[in-house]
């Protein structure tokens, strides 16, 4: 079936350190794998994407992993800050959705940064 | 602000009653989607919609139907509510259809069913 593991549920982590949310999927020939950021009373916002062609892509204090034969790609944000605080989605676009952007998304993490 | 508005932000009604969500896409999208959020099931893709076609289905309810307008809004219609229908439904919008495309949520629409 459809479906991606998100790990942790939850994740609270002291201002300035590290955090690494990691995700499993189901589907092997999947290919494009997004993550999102949603903010209290908002919709999800897309933060970083990355596609199967490549391992790593970074944006600032954002990067994303992917290990294409383990079927799990990883999101990694560097120096953390308060406004990092959210819960954050993995994401997938399944096999065979070539003409459908549909998107299958993990359960969510909620990160916490503490002052 | 991504451009992307669902009316209303809030909609309380009883079981048995019948609701409809509207969304505008981003200028320019022809991609609609819909996606139900509830804290048991998470991010649930319910629909989407191109240019007024049905593209694709999730575990959309029967009791759930959706269009698309030559306007390129979108309206979901949810009768014969129960109390577990109550979740944020989401309307995201896109301008391509494809590898890659890169979803544009709105806020959402809050549906309590009493």
């Amino acid at each position: 079936g459809e479906n991606v593991e998100q790990h942790p549920s939850t994740l609270s982590v002291q201002e300035g350190d590290s955090a690494v949310i990691k995700c499993t999927y189901s589907d092997s020939a999947s290919n494009y794998f997004p993550w999102y950021k949603q903010e209290l009373g908002k919709g999800p916002q897309l933060i970083i994407d990355i596609r199967s062609n490549v391992g790593e892509k970074k944006d600032q204090r954002i990067a994303v992993t992917l290990n294409k034969t383990a079927k799990h790609f990883s999101l990694h944000i560097t120096e953390t800050q308060p406004e990092d605080s959210a819960v954050y989605f993995c994401a997938f676009k399944p096999e065979g959705s070539s003409n459908t952007g549909k998107l299958i998304f993990g359960q969510g993490t909620t990160l916490q940064v503490k002052p | 602000d991504s451009g992307v508005t669902q009316t209303p932000k809030h909609l309380i009604t009883a079981t048995g009653q019948r609701v409809t969500l509207r969304c505008s896409p981003r200028s320019g999208d022809l991609s609609v989607y819909w996606y139900q959020q509830s804290l048991d099931q998470g991010l649930q893709f319910l629909i989407h919609y191109y240019n007024g076609e049905e593209r694709a289905k999730g575990n959309i309810l029967e009791r759930f139907s959706a269009q698309q307008f030559p306007d390129l809004h979108s309206e979901l219609n949810l009768s014969s509510l129960e109390l577990g229908d109550s979740a944020l439904y989401f309307c995201a919008s896109s301008n391509m259809v494809g590898l890659g495309e890169k979803l544009f949520f709105g806020s959402g629409t809050q549906l309590s069913v009493l």
